[in-house]
Order: structure tokens, then C-alpha cells, then sequence
């Protein structure tokens, strides 16, 4: 199994609504990452975790929460959002945060809309 | 031919021609590179990669070119197909670093 599984595929979520993003994978990958997509820009960095536990945040409003139960999955949970938070969220595993030929795979995301 | 601007930079070829897509970087510790590939509506996907210590590298189809000196890389996609209408990233990292992703090239194939 190649690959990283997102869902939902789509959410639609008023700002106070709690929801939760999920992410799967079962390369035995120790490191998984969050990115945010807005249209025609790269992803953004959200949130890496490392065996496990949380490597990187990069100043993400804590209305996002991310939360790794176990080595292959990969929550975000959301509260409170506001309509700007609209994007494709998209998490991505790679082998370990360290060294060359650190290929990181990513999953297809979510479609995210906050009314 | 190509746009830059407030828009996603753009790069219209003709199917079966060659196309080149750039791409500058700015950490001169990076030692990774990678080019995704992302169509619309799904997320991006790996095309190839090099390290810092080459300056070439092949897959199908496809050449990545860097040139450390002025800090630039290059996707060649060769003979160019119309599945190949996508945007183009490059990612760079360095020791334990995420990636970080460049801007993005929309490509368009034109039949």
C-alpha cells in the first residue's frame, strides 16, 4: 500500500461547528505532516509529527488541533472557524523528517468550506 | 509562452514539443529538491528528485537540472502530453527541514 488516504473528500462546516479531518497511511512512514492550499498557491505548512509526536507548529491558530492517535494516523480537529480557513487541506507522510531522498507522499485532501 | 504576475505563472506548449519549467530557490543550505506535480482537485504528486550533490538527473520522460551557483532548478518534460496540463512545484529542504514549496507553473498543453 502506497499511498495516503484523506477524508472527508469534501466538508462544509459553519463557524461553530466542530469537525475532524482524517488521514491514513500504511507505508510505516514516522513522520506526517498537515498543509494548508489555498487556489494557485503551494501548500503551506501546518503542523509535522514525528514518531508520533508534534515536531513543527508553524503559529497555526488554535482552532486547528492536530492529533496523532497512532503511527499511520493523522487527525486535524477544527472549531470555530472562520470563512477564511476555506482551502484544501492536504497531509502528507514521508519515511522520517531526516535526510536526502525524503520523498514525502500526499494524500488527495480535503475540500474544505467554512460558511 | 510564458506569464508572471498576480496569477499563477503559465506555460503554454504545443502537444509533442518540449517543455522547461524553472524554478529559483533561495536557501543556499538546501540539499533536496523535489518537482510535484498537482492536477486539479488532487493532491500533489512526486515527478523526480536530486540532491545537491548532482547536477542532473533522469526519469521518463522527465530531467531535473540544478545549477547550485545561481541557485536554480529545472523540470524538462519531454515530448509534452496532454495529460502532462497540470501545476508544477518545486520543493526544497535542507538536514531536517520540511519541504518548502516554490510558487508554482501552470502548464497548459495545447493539442
Amino acid at each position: 500500500d502506497t499511498e495516503v488516504t484523506q477524508t472527508p473528500k469534501h466538508l462544509v462546516m459553519g463557524m461553530t461547528n466542530k469537525k475532524s479531518l482524517k488521514c491514513e497511511q500504511h507505508m510505516g512512514h514516522r513522520a506526517m505532516y498537515w498543509y494548508k492550499q489555498k487556489a494557485k498557491k503551494p501548500p503551506e505548512l501546518m503542523f509535522v509529527y514525528s514518531y508520533e509526536k508534534l515536531s513543527i507548529n508553524e503559529s497555526v491558530p488554535s482552532r486547528f488541533s492536530p492529533e496523532c492517535p497512532n503511527s499511520s494516523l493523522l487527525n486535524l480537529h477544527l472549531h470555530a472557524l472562520q470563512p477564511e480557513d476555506s482551502a484544501l487541506y492536504l497531509c502528507a507522510s514521508s519515511l522520517n523528517l531526516a535526510g536526502a531522498y525524503n520523498e514525502q507522499f500526499f494524500g488527495p485532501g480535503t475540500r474544505l468550506t467554512v460558511l | 509562452g510564458e506569464s508572471v504576475g498576480l496569477h499563477l505563472p503559465t506555460l503554454s506548449v504545443q502537444e509533442g514539443d518540449n517543455s522547461i519549467i524553472n524554478c529559483a530557490y533561495s536557501n543556499s543550505a538546501s540539499d533536496y529538491f523535489i518537482w510535484y506535480k498537482q492536477e486539479s482537485g488532487k493532491g500533489p504528486q512526486f515527478i523526480i528528485d536530486i540532491r545537491s550533490n548532482m547536477d542532473k538527473r533522469q526519469g521518463q520522460r522527465v530531467t531535473v537540472l540544478l545549477n547550485k551557483t545561481v541557485k536554480h532548478l529545472s523540470l524538462q518534460i519531454a515530448a509534452t502530453q496532454p495529460g502532462d496540463s497540470a501545476v508544477y512545484f518545486c520543493a526544497e529542504s535542507s538536514g531536517n527541514t520540511p519541504l518548502v514549496f516554490g510558487k508554482g507553473t501552470r502548464l497548459s498543453v495545447i493539442a
